[in-house]
């Protein structure tokens, strides 16, 4: 596997399971990121782990919930989503480091979630 | 309020003619990108700006920055079919290694 993978490509779940998306990247990189893709909307970023620390937009809400066990892994747990949340979800990784284009990010697929 | 404007939201046009899309802000950023997602997939970065007036060439696109810092365009010379797809930018500040984001450009290309 090669760049950055995401598993599944497709999930529909209802409002009252629980679910999680994976995110795998094969980069080196030291900061991993989930984004929210909804139509004609900016992305919107949800989560950074950068150098073993967590940035969170204070907006997602508490039923998204963000884990990143290792600098190459990173998951998203899901549970009592609603159905505004569907969306595609992306994940990012990028190398941070100190005065260069650091900001250059790698994006996976996708996990196109469709909430009922 | 959104701190990156693209233009058009949509546009379809035939093969063969040009185009420019443009991205503009009333904020400085110490670069931007631009990238291109197609149906499926995520996006993937075309180019990065850096310098103020700076442009960039790749193939048929080209890609400027403005002299502030504060806008942006990609030109397309003699589009293809496969120049479709959702064009975004993204503007980084310095000393913050999060990305703003504009809503993108859907650029669709026909035969």
């Amino acid at each position: 596997e090669t760049g950055v993978t995401q598993t599944p490509r497709h999930l529909v779940m209802g409002m009252t399971n629980k679910k999680s998306l994976k995110c795998e990247q094969h980069l080196g990189h030291n900061a991993m990121y989930w984004y929210k893709q909804s139509a004609k909307k900016p992305l919107e970023l949800m989560f950074v782990y950068s150098l073993e620390e967590r940035v969170e937009n204070n907006s997602v809400p508490s039923r998204f919930s963000p884990e990143c066990p290792n600098s190459s892994h990173l998951f998203l747990h899901l549970h009592t989503l609603q159905p505004e949340d569907s969306a595609l979800y992306l994940c990012a990784s990028s190398s941070r480091a100190a005065g260069g284009p650091d900001n250059e990010q790698f994006f996976g697929p996708g996990t196109r979630l469709t909430v009922l | 309020t959104q701190l990156l404007e693209q233009s058009p939201q949509f546009l379809s046009i035939q093969e063969g003619e040009n185009l420019t899309v443009y991205c503009n802000s009333s904020s400085v950023f110490s670069s931007l990108q631009w990238y291109r997602q197609e149906p499926g997939e995520g996006p993937v970065l075309l180019v990065t700006v850096v310098t103020g007036g700076e442009v960039k060439k790749l193939k048929r696109l080209t890609f400027q920055f403005g002299d502030a810092r504060k806008d942006s365009s990609l030109h397309i010379t003699a589009a293809q079919p496969g120049d479709t797809g959702l064009y975004l930018c993204a503007g980084a500040r310095r000393g913050n290694y999060q990305l703003i984001w504009g809503a993108g450009t859907k650029l669709i290309i026909k035969p």
